[in-house]
C-alpha cells in the first residue's frame, strides 16, 4: 500500500482537462511544499513534470499545472493530447523515516 | 546535458548480492544529493535510499535497512548501491536520480531479478 493515495485511473478526450488527486497526511503532503509529479510512459524512466507543488521545469508544457489544499495535491492537465497518455505519480517528502514517498500511480487514458 | 546511466543489474539467487552503479555526467556530481528509486514489475515507484553530497549522510527505506548500502565516488562521478541478502521482493528496475528539492533527472534504470 502506497503512502500517498491516487486514483488508479482517469480518462479524458482530446482537448479536455483532467485532474489527478494525491492525498497524504500532515506528515507529508500537508506539511511540506515539496510535492512533485512525474510522468512515465511504458518502458521509460519517470520524467519530472511539476515540483514544489506548482512549479514546472523548463521544457514542460504549460498545459500541466499543480496545486495543493491541505493534505491533497492535484495535477491538472488541460488541452489533453494523445501523447499525455501515461502513468502519473505524485511524491512528497515526509517527516517519517522514509524520507520520500510516492503515490501508487494513476493511469491516464486519452479516449 | 545531464545524463545518468545505471548498470550492474541482472539475475541473482535469493540471499545473493549485487552492486549497482550509476555514472553521472553533464553536471557537477559532487554538488548534489543522489537517490535510488525502484519499481517492481507492473507496480509503482518506491524510494530506496539517498546520500548527501559528501557521503556523510545516508538514508534508507525501512525494508532495505541493514541489507543495502548507498555510496558514491565523487572523483569518478559515480553512485553505487550495494545490495546484500536479496529477496524476491527486491525484484525491480532500479533508477538513480539527481536530487534537489525533487528528483529532477533520472537514469534509464537497470533490472534486478531475484529468483532461484
Amino acid at each position: 500500500q502506497s503512502a500517498l493515495t491516487q486514483p488508479a485511473s482517469v480518462s479524458g478526450s482530446p482537448g479536455q482537462s483532467i485532474t489527478i488527486s494525491c492525498t497524504g497526511t500532515s506528515s507529508d503532503v500537508g506539511g511540506y511544499n515539496y510535492v512533485s509529479w512525474y510522468q512515465q510512459h511504458p518502458g521509460k524512466a519517470p520524467k519530472l513534470m511539476i515540483y514544489d507543488v506548482s512549479n514546472r521545469p523548463s521544457g514542460v508544457s504549460n498545459r500541466f499545472s499543480g496545486s495543493k489544499s491541505g493534505n491533497t495535491a492535484s495535477l491538472t492537465i488541460s488541452g489533453l493530447q494523445a501523447e499525455d497518455e501515461a502513468d502519473y505519480y505524485c511524491s512528497s517528502y515526509t517527516s517519517s523515516s522514509t524520507l520520500l514517498v510516492f503515490g501508487g500511480g494513476t493511469k491516464l487514458t486519452v479516449l | 546535458e545531464v545524463q545518468l546511466v545505471e548498470s550492474g543489474g541482472g539475475l541473482v539467487q535469493p540471499g545473493g548480492s549485487l552492486r549497482l552503479s550509476c555514472a553521472a555526467s553533464g553536471f557537477t556530481f559532487s554538488s548534489y544529493w543522489m537517490s535510488w528509486v525502484r519499481q517492481a514489475p507492473g507496480k509503482g515507484l518506491e524510494w530506496v535510499a539517498n546520500i548527501k553530497q559528501d557521503g556523510s549522510e545516508k538514508y534508507y527505506v525501512d525494508s532495505v535497512k541493514g541489507r543495502f548500502t548507498i555510496s558514491r565516488d565523487n572523483a569518478k562521478n559515480s553512485l553505487y548501491l550495494q545490495m546484500n541478502s536479496l529477496r524476491a521482493e527486491d525484484t525491480a528496475v532500479y533508477y538513480c536520480a539527481r536530487e534537489t528539492e525533487t528528483l529532477d533527472y533520472w537514469g534509464q534504470g537497470t533490472l534486478v531479478t531475484v529468483s532461484s
